[in-house]
């Protein structure tokens, strides 16, 4: 079976510019979250979608980041204009459960971006 | 002071040996606790969730102290194959959080 899929990988991108993450989560799984990882904070939830509705979007940093799941499987987090303190490991991952989050997390293999 | 936090280590130890290492949170309305596995550039995967009453998987423990409100982790007959960072995770259903802790790094040598 497939996991749950991120694209692309790794991303280079230049300060300023406009950078869509892709995510599919695993068939059947109707919660999907999305995730941040480096070495100063740690990993940090950005967004999650329970039947692919923002439920909490209170840790996206700041207006430049947007995330968006037009269908079950399919999501894309966007950072509009890019900067380099975004850099990081980006996360997708999903559940099948409630709103409640007490369910096993499936992780991506993430989208590694550096930002010049 | 963070809401959950992990002693970051690295704790090296040999194989064969028994490890433990604690996370301690501060919210006392956390819900869910669970330990999942990192290794080096990879996702991380659920290893176990904890329950109050503790629970066992193999050579792992898991045990919940909310009087004390922290979380443990017993890893028994440790293998070079455990080496990895082990994160401790704090939900709050009733305010959808989830909080995961920094890590601890496990280092086993032969």
């Amino acid at each position: 079976d497939a996991g749950v899929i991120q694209s692309p990988r790794h991303e280079v991108t230049e300060m300023g510019q406009e950078v869509t993450l892709r995510c599919k989560p695993i068939s059947g799984h109707n919660s999907l979250f999305w995730y941040r990882q480096t070495m100063m904070r740690g990993l940090e939830l950005l967004i999650y979608f329970n039947n692919n509705v923002p439920i909490d979007d209170s840790g996206m940093p700041e207006d430049r980041f947007s995330a968006k799941m037009p269908n079950a499987s399919f999501s894309t987090l966007k950072i509009q204009p890019s900067e380099p303190r975004d850099s990081a490991v980006y996360f997708c991952a999903s559940s099948f459960g409630t709103r409640s989050m007490d369910y096993e997390q499936y992780f991506g293999p993430g989208t590694r971006l550096t930002v010049t | 002071r963070k809401e959950v936090e992990q002693d970051p280590g690295p704790f090296n130890v040999p194989e064969g040996a028994t490890v433990a290492f604690n996370c301690t949170y501060s919210n006392s309305a956390s819900q869910s606790f669970f330990w999942y596995r990192q290794d080096c550039r990879k996702e991380p995967k659920l290893l176990m969730s904890v329950y109050s009453s503790g629970n066992e998987d193999g050579r792992f423990t898991a045990q919940l102290n909310r009087a004390s409100q922290y979380i443990s982790l017993l890893i028994r007959d440790s293998k070079l194959s455990d080496s990895a960072t082990y994160l401790c995770v704090g939900m709050y259903s009733s305010a959808s959080k989830i909080i995961f802790g920094s890590g601890t790094r496990l280092s086993i040598r032969p």
